[in-house]
This record gives structure tokens, sequence and C-alpha cells, in this order.
């Protein structure tokens, strides 16, 4: 069966310091990956996505991610966190972009701390 | 801003009762897609309206329904209420079919 799974449900991190979000996923072929942002009071919002090609993604707001096919991973990494990075971070997989088929992790919540 | 605009942003009703969440897409976005989003089961997908039309159901109960009407806005109905309902509804429209998604602020709904 088609999932995505998140094993960090909450994450703090100083901020200024790095960061790495982890995303597995299970999938009959290389899908479609795609990291939201939901702020609190807010809409999912795109960081970045990867459909083919280069393996290291680079978002907004300063994210990056890489996608590992021999790990079935696509993790979320930031070199340093701003306070304003504290929010709730979707991984999700799909075919292709027919987001009726797009499947969302279960999320990590970002806390970051002066 | 994403473009996409939900309202009401809040909504407190009674076990038994009917509501109704309005999004407003994106300008020129054909596709509208509604999803709940609850502690226990995450971001699920309900369905998908294309240009008026019902293009796909994902995990919606019959006693929601949907529609999208002339002028692209759609409304979710949500009737029968239950305590389980409660949940942030999210609306996100696309140009196509196949296009990236993008989210409304969500509507929250408390069901007591």
């Amino acid at each position: 069966a088609q999932s995505v799974t998140q094993p960090d449900i909450h994450i703090t991190v100083s901020e200024g310091a790095s960061l790495e979000l982890r995303c597995n996923y299970s999938y009959g072929a290389t899908p479609y990956l795609f990291w939201y942002v939901q702020s609190p009071g807010q809409g999912l919002q795109l960081l970045l996505k990867y459909f083919s090609g280069d393996t290291l993604v680079q978002g907004i707001k300063g994210f990056e991610a890489e996608f590992k096919r021999s790990q079935s991973s696509f993790n979320l990494r930031k070199p340093s966190v701003h306070w304003s990075d504290a929010a709730e971070y979707f991984c999700a997989v799909g075919l292709k972009t027919s987001y009726d088929k797009v499947i969302f992790g279960p999320g990590t919540s970002l806390s970051v701390i002066p | 801003d994403s473009g996409v605009t939900q309202t009401p942003k809040h909504l407190i009703t009674a076990t038994g009762q009917r509501v109704t969440l309005r999004c407003s897409p994106r300008s020129g976005d054909l596709s509208v897609y509604w999803y709940q989003q609850s502690l226990d089961q995450g971001l699920q997908f309900l369905i998908q309206y294309y240009n008026g039309e019902e293009r796909a159901k994902g995990n919606i109960l019959e006693r929601f329904s949907a529609q999208q009407f002339p002028d692209l806005h759609s409304e979710l109905n949500l009737s029968s209420l239950e305590l389980g309902d409660s949940a942030l509804y999210f609306c996100a429209s696309s140009a196509g079919l196949n296009t990236e998604a993008f989210f409304g602020q969500g509507t929250r709904l408390t069901v007591v």
C-alpha cells in the first residue's frame, strides 16, 4: 500500500541551528514528492517539490530536500533555522500532481527556541 | 496569501446540525479540492470538482456532500453532525487537473 511516514512527531531546535525533517514513503513507482508547511492559523504552503532530475531540490524560505531512491526518503533540510520557521511540516507523495491522489504524511511539528 | 478564500474561519455547532462551508478558488482555477484535517486521521482528501463536475471522491462520508457552482466557487455541506466531525476543513484550488494546488486557510469546525 502507498504510504508516507514522518518518524518525528515533534522536533525542537535552537534558533540558528540546522534542521533535518525525515520523510519516508512506500510507493509502487518513483512518485512526485512534496513538502508543505502549515503555520498556525494558516493553510498549507508548498515549500518545494521533486518530479525528476537533480535529486537535490531547492525551495522557498531557504529549505532544500534530497530525494534518495535507495532509501525511499525525501528529507527536508535547512542550514540555519529562524524563529518564524516554527510550524507543522508535511511530506506528501503522489503519482503525479493530481491532488486527489496525493497522500500526506502525519506531519512533524517544529518548535524553535531562542 | 494563496488567493483561495474560505468562509467562515471558525464554526461551532451542535450535534445533529447541518453546516455549509464555502470556498472561493483562485481566479481562473477550475479545480477545487476539499480535505479534512483531524488529529487522528491527518489530512484526508474528501472530494474534487473540476469546472462544475465531480471529478474524484475520497474518504467522504455519505452525510457530506459538495458542489461547484457556475462561478466556480464550491460549497461543502456537512449534515447530521457528530462530535467526530470536528476538524479543520481545507479547500484547495488548481488551474487544471494536474497542476499545483493552492490551499486556503481552512475552516475550523467544532461540533459540541
